[in-house]
């Protein structure tokens, strides 16, 4: 399957700093990408849509100025959460998707980055 | 609202034995359908999809899909303690922006050696 990366896979920041999270995909190009947020032994939300060369579709009820995406290229999408806050703690995971051998389009995850903020 | 709903588990298995995962979701629109495996402190692994009615086979691994019940299973056959993880059913509807998928909220699999 694809390869998505992510960096940094941790980070610790203090309250009210900012941090910036990329998703790459190494080997395919994709116009969209996904970012998802995950709290302990919760399921899976979507924030946002991210497309190339446009803005991010965020969805309902999430900050769009507080979680800034930007995707200039066709392999780089970067997400930079704005003034963390503790509640902000949380698993952040990127996908991007690809055509699979099934010939439909097939989404891929990033390994993710777990945001601690103090 | 669309739904994806997966029993949340835990659904405990013994070794060898077979894990029957089941999935439903409300928009009869869907098309594309997939089972993702994730295990604790990590992000979702793609390990099915499957776009047509009836069985797709990968290894150990067996999808079925009816779209007319508008149910998506997962099979394990011989299963390892290594199969232990939460698996997530995914739904891609066209009405969605493009490759939007809807998740359930996954379902806990353990097996015991």
């Amino acid at each position: 399957g694809a390869v998505v990366s992510q960096h940094p896979s941790r980070v610790i920041c203090k309250s009210g700093t900012s941090v910036k999270i990329e998703c790459r995909s190494l080997d395919f190009q994709a116009t969209t990408m996904f970012w998802y947020r995950q709290f302990p032994k919760k399921s899976l939300m979507l924030m946002a849509t991210s497309n190339e060369g446009s803005k991010a579709t965020y969805e309902q009820g999430v900050e769009k100025d507080k979680f800034l995406i930007n995707h200039a290229s066709l392999t780089l999408s970067t997400l930079t959460v704005t003034s963390a806050h503790p509640e902000d703690s949380s698993f952040y995971i990127c996908s991007a998707g690809d055509t699979g051998t099934s010939g439909g389009y097939e989404q891929y995850f990033g390994p993710g980055t777990r945001l601690t903020v103090t | 609202q669309k739904e994806v709903e997966q029993n949340s588990g835990p659904l405990s298995v013994p070794e060898g034995a077979i894990a029957s995962l089941n999935c439903t979701y409300s928009d009869r629109g869907s098309q594309s359908f997939f089972w993702y495996r994730q295990y604790s402190g990590k992000s979702p692994e793609l390990i099915m999809s499957i776009y047509s009615n009836g069985d797709k086979e990968d290894g150990r691994f067996t999808a079925q899909l009816n779209k007319a019940s508008q149910y998506v299973s997962l099979l394990i056959r011989d299963s390892q303690p290594s199969d232990s993880a939460t698996y997530l059913c995914a739904v891609n509807t066209p009405t969605d922006s493009w490759g939007k998928l809807q998740f359930g909220a996954g379902t806990q699999v353990v097996v015991t050696p």
